[in-house]
């Protein structure tokens, strides 16, 4: 258990519709990483938020957007769906911001867009 | 931009055998190095890292050293188990301040009695 927690586990929705996925990062992390894996794209960095401010962007779309919040909880909201967004999308925290740091994984949340 | 090749899977092993799983980055400035593994249904942990270079991490077994003459980090273990069938992924962080993950696209491991 690496003390990141993501719900919810699966998520089975419409294309077109909009979808919030919540990750609670361990105790002390002040950083949150929103990843997404699928079969074609691999592994993909989306965002990061340090202490509530947005640190860095990666390949996320525009109808995909994140937070983080006071207590350090995450959400990365996923709009307009499309096929093609069908994923597990994966939450990881750190402690700092630093090239070294080491990351911690979320169980993952499994979208599906039908 | 940064990137990460590993060699393509699966890699199909007996148990006790020796493996390697190769990796070889490219990216500027001085990257820290990892070796994350997901087993079947869950998140991916991590396995070990080395952050400059001649540095080897290590554990359960498991080790890669940081070869900056030949920007690799090859995973390595002597003798494999059963359990550790898995998906292997190295990755790299740019240093510098950013700590955002670069991944391979994943070795999977199948370890047979």
């Amino acid at each position: 258990d690496s003390g990141v927690t993501q719900t919810p586990k699966h998520l089975i929705t419409a294309t077109g519709q909009r979808v919030t996925l919540r990750c609670s990062p361990r105790s002390g992390d002040l950083s949150v990483y929103w990843y997404q894996q699928s079969l074609d794209q691999g592994l993909q960095f989306l965002i990061q938020y340090y202490n509530g401010e947005e640190r860095a962007k990666g390949n996320i779309l525009e109808r995909f957007s994140a937070q983080q919040f006071p207590d350090l909880h995450s959400e990365l909201n996923l709009s307009s769906l499309e096929l093609g967004d069908s994923a597990l999308y994966f939450c990881a925290s750190s402690v700092g911001s630093s090239g070294g740091s080491e990351q911690y994984f979320g169980p993952g949340t499994r979208l599906t867009v039908t | 931009g940064d990137s990460v090749t590993q060699m393509e899977g699966p890699v199909t092993l007996s148990e006790e055998a020796f493996l390697t799983i190769n990796c070889t980055y490219t990216a500027t400035g001085y990257p820290s190095l990892f070796w994350y593994v997901q087993y079947p249904g869950e998140g991916l942990q991590l396995l070990l890292k080395a952050t400059k270079a001649d540095d080897k991490g290590s554990n359960k077994g498991f080790e890669a050293t940081y070869r900056k003459e030949t920007t690799s980090f090859h995973l390595e273990k002597g003798s494999v188990q059963v359990s550790d069938s898995a998906v292997y992924f190295c990755a790299l962080s740019r240093g510098s301040g950013y700590s955002t993950l670069t991944f391979g696209k994943g070795t999977m491991l199948l370890v047979s009695p």
